[in-house]
Formats: C-alpha cells, sequence, structure tokens
C-alpha cells in the first residue's frame, strides 16, 4: 500500500506554455502534499506544501503566481508551471503524507522531468 | 529554520565492507523526525531508515543503523556489509511539519 502517482514522467514543451503535474495518493487519503524541486546532482528544494481545501504554503523565494498549486480532494494535488521558460526546466517531486499526519513517513511520487525548449 | 548538512559529497567503499554517512542538523525544536533516503539513478526516493528525536535508542534496519546524538545534532548512517545495489544518493533529512533535505551523498559500492 501507499502508493503515490506522479504524472507525466516527462514532459518537453516551449517556452511560454503552461505545463500541469498530476500527483494522486492511490490507496490513501492525503490532507498534506509537498512538492519539490530537484536539479542535476543536487539536493531536493522544498517549494511548496499543498493542503486540502486551502491555498498552499510557499517557500520563500518561489514564485506563488508562477507555480500554482492546486490541492482539491483529499487524493490529488496539482503543480501548474505557468509560461515555462528554459531556467524552470528541472526534475519536480510531490510527496504525500498518509493520514494527515506530517510526521509519518512520507511518500514520493516518482518525479517528472520537465524539458522547456 | 531548520537547516539539514551532509558534509562528504561523495564517498565510496568496497563492497561487503561498512561505510558511514554523515549528517548534522540545526534546530530550536525538541520534537522532530530524522530519516535517510536513498535516490537511485531511476531518482525514486526510497525510505532506508526513520528515528524520532524523542526516541533515545538508535534505529536499526537490517544492514542500516543509525547513530544519533540529540545534544550534538548529529545523525550518521552505517551501512554494513555493503552491497552493489546500495550505490545511490543518500540524503540525510529533518522533519516537523515539512521535510528538508540535506546535499546528499553521493555513494559508490566498489567490486
Amino acid at each position: 500500500g501507499a502508493v503515490v502517482s506522479q504524472h507525466p514522467s516527462w514532459v518537453i514543451c516551449k517556452s511560454g506554455t503552461s505545463v500541469k503535474i498530476e500527483c494522486r495518493s492511490l490507496d490513501f487519503q492525503a490532507t498534506t502534499m509537498f512538492w519539490y524541486r530537484q536539479f542535476p546532482k543536487q539536493s531536493l528544494m522544498l517549494m511548496a506544501t499543498s493542503n486540502e481545501g486551502s491555498k498552499a504554503t510557499y517557500e520563500q523565494g518561489v514564485e506563488k503566481d508562477k507555480f500554482l498549486i492546486n490541492h482539491a480532494s483529499l487524493t490529488l494535488s496539482t503543480l501548474t508551471v505557468t509560461s515555462a521558460h528554459p531556467e524552470d526546466s528541472s526534475f519536480y517531486i510531490c510527496s504525500a503524507a498518509k493520514d494527515g499526519s506530517t510526521n509519518e513517513k512520507l511518500f514520493f511520487g516518482s518525479g517528472t522531468q520537465l524539458s522547456v525548449l | 529554520a531548520q537547516t539539514v548538512t551532509q558534509s562528504q559529497p561523495e564517498m565510496s567503499v568496497q563492497e561487503a565492507e561498512t561505510v558511514t554517512l554523515s549528517c548534522t542538523y540545526d534546530t530550536s525544536e525538541s520534537n522532530y523526525y530524522l530519516f535517510w533516503y536513498k535516490q537511485p539513478p531511476s531518482r525514486q526516493m526510497i525510505l532506508v531508515i526513520r528515528q524520532e528525536a524523542y526516541k533515545q535508542q538508535n534505529a536499526t534496519e537490517n544492514r542500516f543503523s543509525v547513530n544519533f546524538q540529540k545534544a550534538a545534532k548529529s545523525f550518521s548512517l552505517k551501512i554494513s556489509d555493503s552491497q552493489l545495489g546500495d550505490t545511490a544518493m543518500y540524503f540525510c533529512a529533518f522533519m516537523n511539519g515539512k521535510l528538508i533535505f540535506g546535499q546528499g551523498t553521493e555513494l559508490s559500492v566498489k567490486p
């Protein structure tokens, strides 16, 4: 159990377009989900905390208007990269906290590689 | 703000030997969780081991164990009987409401 599905696995888009990434908890409810960004050979940088039914909490330096997060249900959070540019190219990973307890272990999606041309 | 520091960017170990990865963290919180995650080339994050700060006993998972020194804010990972499949990036992480990662240590297990 405790599977997190993330789609798409990779996406290539043109500069200026928007891209939506989905993160689904398949067999549990996730009140809280987290979105991370990872550059090659670097660590995972927390972008934002997504809470079901409320606005996401963004980390300092992350543009909320560029990285739109929607957590409309207990099993789905989406990250939309708006007006993507080449510098947005990165590996994006979501994770979900089971049972609404953020101090339990997190379950990670398999990540999305975004390449902006 | 909490910070997590891994001072070893790269480590290597011979197959079947033991290696220790270092991690220190900084926090003013008294209750938190610490983790080691493994990220192989597939980039899927895999939980290796988990430690609750209120527990003095060091966590152990088969060949993986930690040395948790709360006063020193140190949380090292020991891998015994290293296997080729242990080759990966290893991230130390701190959690109190949100999960913060260290910079990572790239471990290579050599045959």
